[in-house]
């Protein structure tokens, strides 16, 4: 079974600090990737970042970047140097390359404070 | 302007009164889905489609409808909608069906769905 586990249900940050969101993942499947999308208050769902599973590097996105430890099957979420306008709620999700679906945490919660 | 759009964006109906969300794509992609999302439960997969005619069960199928006669629009149908059909729902799609690489899945805004 495939399964996404996000253990914190919240977080808050002061501006300017970075913040690790914590992403932690389960799957059978050879090859798969790991997405972070970020969820506003507006509703939207916004793609963050992309990982592949045999990427040998990190992936980075401007202030975000993805912390992969595939031994450890975590996909933590960096954003450096944290911004008012990323209180949002962020969701890790997986595909598998036999699985035809995205499969969610069950988000966390970032509020960044001046 | 690549994007996913849903329509309506908020709905208020009753119970039992059939009602459709349209969601059409303009970047010509392959696979196509459908999510709910509730609170404390994340994003769930209703259906989803890997191309045009074909289309699959998701993890929470029961009550819903779909159909992809047209490679750019997945509508969903609620027969008979119910109270707890209450939710947030999205439409998402990706440019192929197969494999992952960099197959992101791209989402609509979002309806928000209440069922009386």
């Amino acid at each position: 079974a495939q399964k996404i586990t996000q253990t914190q249900p919240g977080m808050f940050v002061q501006e300017k600090e970075a913040v690790t969101l914590d992403c932690t993942y389960d799957t059978s499947d050879p090859s798969y990737g790991l997405f972070w999308y970020k969820q506003p208050s507006s509703g939207e769902m916004i793609f963050l970042i992309y990982q592949g599973s045999y990427d040998q590097q990190n992936a980075t996105e401007g202030r975000y970047s993805l912390n992969f430890q595939k031994a450890r099957k975590s996909a933590n979420l960096v954003i450096s140097a944290s911004q008012l306008g990323d209180s949002a709620m962020y969701f890790c999700a997986m595909r598998g390359i036999n699985t035809d679906k995205l499969i969610f945490g069950t988000g966390t919660r970032l509020q960044v404070f001046p | 302007e690549a994007q996913v759009t849903q329509n309506p964006r908020y709905l208020i109906t009753v119970t039992g009164k059939k009602l459709t969300v349209t969601c059409s794509q303009n970047m010509n992609h392959e696979y196509m889905s459908w999510y709910r999302q509730d609170p404390g439960l994340g994003l769930r997969q209703i259906y989803y489609s890997m191309n045009v005619e074909v289309t699959d069960k998701g993890d929470v199928p029961e009550g819903y409808k779909v159909s992809r006669k047209e490679k750019r629009n997945f509508p969903l149908i609620l027969e008979s909608p119910s109270p707890n059909q209450t939710s947030l729902y999205f439409c998402a799609s990706s440019l192929s069906s197969a494999g992952v690489g960099t197959d992101t899945q791209y989402f609509g805004p979002g309806t928000r769905l209440t069922v009386l």
